[in-house]
């Protein structure tokens, strides 16, 4: 069974830093991994796709890397803002039946 | 606009009665899920459909049912067999195994 684990679990840093966030899965034999935001009381928004056979998409700030042999993934954010202030969650899609198993997110604070 | 919505926004209930929450996307996709995300915590996949009249059990699908009539429409219901139903409920679409898109949720309490 697929298990994903995002840590740490909590990140704080002040603007303008640049960040990294860390995304690790079980079973390499995945279709896709796709990045998101979760602001507080809200639905998901898709930040980032990344295939299985890609290595790293990137958009604007946002820049998402993909390394199958060690289950592992980075989101790293760029000259980072508050407004950047959101949970970021990480989701591996299965290869047979195409479900998702997603981590639990890290909660990121960019203080001004 | 293109999208998936989810209604109501809060809905509240008495323990032991059945509710069903509604999603609806325009996207034109095939495949639609339902998740559900306790505080502080990841989504847990409850049901998914890849096609019209096709669905299947999720990780924790056990006292919810579902039904996809329409391409465009995959209700939840939640009924009273759910121990522990009050959750944040998350509907969402895709094409195939391509990236999902989420609608805004719904907040059910169960009292």
């Amino acid at each position: 069974k697929q298990e994903v684990t995002q840590i740490p679990a909590a990140l704080s840093v002040p603007e303008g830093e640049n960040l990294v966030l860390n995304c690790s899965f079980t079973d390499s034999a995945i279709y896709n991994l796709q990045w998101f935001r979760q602001d507080p009381g809200k639905g998901l928004t898709s930040l980032l796709l990344i295939q299985s056979s890609q290595r790293e998409q990137t958009s604007g700030r946002l820049n998402a890397s993909l390394d199958k042999s060690s289950g592992r993934s980075t989101l790293y954010i760029a000259a980072s803002q508050p407004g950047d202030s959101a949970t970021y969650l990480c989701a591996v899609r299965d290869t047979n039946a195409g479900k998702s198993t997603f981590g639990d997110g890290t909660t990121l604070t960019v203080k001004p | 606009d293109g999208g998936i919505t989810q209604s109501p926004k809060y809905l509240f209930r008495k323990e032991g009665q059945n509710v069903t929450l509604s999603c609806e996307q325009n996207l034109n996709h095939d495949a639609m899920y339902w998740y559900r995300q306790d505080p502080g915590q990841g989504l847990r996949l409850i049901y998914y459909s890849q096609i019209v009249n096709d669905f299947q059990k999720g990780d924790i699908a056990e006292g919810y049912s579902v039904s996809r009539e329409k391409k465009e429409s995959f209700p939840l219901t939640v009924t009273s067999a759910q121990k522990n139903p009050t959750a944040f409920y998350l509907c969402a679409s895709s094409t195939g195994f391509s990236e999902q898109y989420f609608g805004p949720g719904t907040r059910l309490t169960v009292t």
